[in-house]
Parts: structure tokens; C-alpha cells; sequence
């Protein structure tokens, strides 16, 4: 497709529930983020991958959060245990940019809620 | 890590009037200055950015200031419309990007 596609776009489920969230980003883009965006808050920092590998991910709050990216083109973010405050939209964004930070081209995003 | 703030969280405007939003961020290492737009139930979106190494930047109606010194840059958008009606996001960046809390303009016809 043209652009980054999450998949579900919204996601139900229960505290202690495996949730994952999947982005396809635009063809050829070797940098992905995923953020979280609360109401009402900007988005916030998770993980960014550069190619297959973690450049950083010093934004996932805790263990229950993991993220991989094998073949460097599709990413999934892993939450287990969920919590009532995991619920947020997860964004995923991608960029053409490799070294130098530039133009996240963002999905549309994947709601979750936690109940 | 990055601290990031913007100012005014809110912001009113009548159409045809200046806005401007002013962030400020603590990392200096930062060395990209972009501005999100993000619409109501929408994706947030690019509408315009500046490196480093210039002060200032235009695009029709839309500006961007930097003042690297003081460590804050400013979004500056004339001739509002209610189309600019948004929540918009500063997102100062060296490897990635950090977003404020945002600043809800309201454009009234």
C-alpha cells in the first residue's frame, strides 16, 4: 500500500490478556517508531527500530512490552499481562531517513482497550 | 531524556487572525525542529520542519522559527482558517523524535 497500515485498528480485551499490534510500514522505509498517545497528550516514545535492530527502546515502560521487527519490514509490538492502563492508540510511524532523523509518516493507529 | 513543552495548551483565534505556539525543549544535541498537525481522530502529520543549521523557514502560511541558543522554536501561522482548526505537536529530535503535550487552536468563523 501507499502508506503505513496498523492492523486491528481497534482491539477489546482483558486485564492479564497477550495483545499484538501490527504495522506495515511504507515499502522500503528502513526506520519504524511505535508511539502511544493518550487523550488528550502527545504521542510518547516507545521504540524505534533501525532495519531489523532496536536502535532504542528506552521509551517501552516495562517488560510486559517487547517489539520485534525480523526481516526489517513489518513490525509487532508485544504487550502481555495487559493492564486498564495500557489503553491508549498505539501509532506507528515510518521514515525513509537512515542516520538523520526526518518526516515520520505515521498510520493511522490501533486502539486499545483494556478492561 | 528530553524535556518538551509548549505554549499556549490552547489557543483561540478569529479567522484571518495570527497564531503562534512557541515550544521549548532541554536536550541540545537536538538538531531537528518539526511541527505535527493532528486532526481530529486523525494521524498526526508533518506540516513543516527546519534543521539546525537555519533560523527560519516558510511555507505559504505556515513559518517556523528557531532559536537554538534559547533552546525553543516557534510555529507561526497567518491568515487563519477553519481548516487550521487542530491539535498541533512541536517534536524537537536528535535520534527520534520527542512530541509536547500540544496546543488545541481553535479558528472561529
Amino acid at each position: 500500500g501507499a502508506g503505513v497500515s496498523q492492523t486491528p485498528s481497534n482491539k477489546v480485551t482483558e486485564k492479564g490478556k497477550y495483545v499484538e499490534l501490527r504495522c506495515d510500514p511504507i515499502s522500503g522505509h528502513t526506520a519504524l517508531y511505535w508511539y502511544r498517545q493518550s487523550l488528550g497528550q502527545g504521542p510518547e516514545f516507545l521504540i524505534y527500530f533501525q532495519g531489523t535492530g532496536a536502535a532504542d527502546d528506552s521509551g517501552l515502560p516495562n517488560d510486559r512490552f517487547f517489539a520485534v521487527r525480523p526481516e526489517g519490514s513489518v513490525s509487532t509490538l508485544k504487550i502481555q499481562r495487559t493492564e486498564r492502563g495500557d489503553s491508549a492508540v498505539y501509532l506507528c510511524a515510518s521514515s525513509s531517513n537512515a542516520g538523520s532523523t526526518g518526516e515520520l509518516f505515521f498510520g493511522e493507529g490501533s486502539r486499545l482497550t483494556v478492561l | 531524556g528530553e524535556n518538551v513543552e509548549q505554549h499556549p495548551s490552547t489557543l483561540s483565534v478569529q479567522e484571518g487572525d495570527s497564531a503562534v505556539i512557541k515550544c521549548t525543549y532541554s536536550d541540545s544535541a537536538s538538531n531537528y525542529f518539526p511541527w505535527y498537525k493532528q486532526e481530529l481522530g486523525k494521524r498526526p502529520q508533518l506540516i513543516i520542519d527546519i534543521r539546525s543549521n537555519v533560523g527560519e523557514k516558510k511555507d505559504q502560511r505556515i513559518a517556523v522559527t528557531l532559536n537554538k541558543t534559547a533552546k525553543h522554536f516557534s510555529l507561526h501561522i497567518t491568515e487563519t482558517q477553519p481548516e487550521d482548526s487542530a491539535v498541533y505537536f512541536c517534536a524537537p529530535a536528535g535520534n527520534m523524535l520527542t512530541f509536547g503535550g500540544g496546543t488545541r487552536l481553535m479558528v472561529k468563523p
